[in-house]
């Protein structure tokens, strides 16, 4: 596929479990971004990463959440001890690096619902 | 994180252009523009991006004020498919500068 692939579309999960969400980048971005966007509100940065390692995770809200890249390719953001207020859509997105003059790529997202 | 201002709600009617402006009077040099658009149920999508110069492309134009300190996108002929949340976001070269800071955006309405 081209673009920025997220899997599942749709999660729903009981309050307490745990979740993995996947993100599949464009074949060859190094950088790669997580964010996390409630009804009616922008997207919330969370942690992009260069390659295998976490630039920047300064909007991990708290230690339940926790972000991957093993291989500097796939992405798997995970959630410990789930929340009825951790239910948003959260959004993954690619790019070749981090120069700022490079656009973005956003995949459609994933939806959790925890109930 | 440098902020911008925007308008939250915009309204136009079909085949007219539309001016989104954006305020960002804290920019830094180094502080790129950029503008994404999130259509219903969609992840955000890219615009547009600029430094200095106004800038042209396939979907949008980008005017950048002389000091820098306002930008505004130009849709120069609207259509439906154009409703979406228009974001202006200021992206930086210094580490942890780098990442796309997202406010509540421009809701644009387009009118048959």
């Amino acid at each position: 596929g081209a673009g920025v692939s997220q899997t599942p579309s749709n999660k729903v999960t009981e309050k307490g479990k745990y979740v993995e969400l996947r993100c599949d980048p464009i074949s060859g971005h190094t950088a790669l971004y997580w964010y996390r966007q409630s009804l009616g509100q922008g997207p919330e940065f969370l942690i992009y990463f260069q390659g295998t390692g976490a630039a920047d995770d300064s909007g991990l809200p708290n230690d339940r959440f926790f972000a991957v890249r093993p291989e500097g390719s796939v992405s798997t953001l995970k959630i410990q001890r789930t929340e009825r207020g951790d239910s948003a859509v959260y959004l993954c997105a690619s790019s070749p690096g981090l120069h700022t003059g490079t656009e973005a790529f956003f995949g459609q997202g994933t939806r959790l619902t925890v109930v | 994180d440098a902020k911008t201002t925007q308008p939250n709600s915009m309204e136009s009617n079909e085949e007219e252009p539309v001016h989104l402006p954006c305020n960002h009077s804290t920019i830094s040099g180094t502080d790129y523009i950029h503008w994404y658009r999130q259509l219903p149920s969609q992840g955000p999508e890219y615009v547009i991006h600029g430094l200095t110069s106004n800038v042209n492309n396939r979907m949008a134009s980008l005017a950048i004020a002389e000091d820098r300190k306002s930008s505004t996108l130009i849709l120069h002929r609207a259509t439906l498919r154009d409703a979406a949340v228009y974001y202006c976001i200021l992206r930086g070269l210094i580490q942890g500068a780098q990442k796309l800071v997202f406010g509540q955006g421009t809701r644009l309405t387009i009118n048959p």
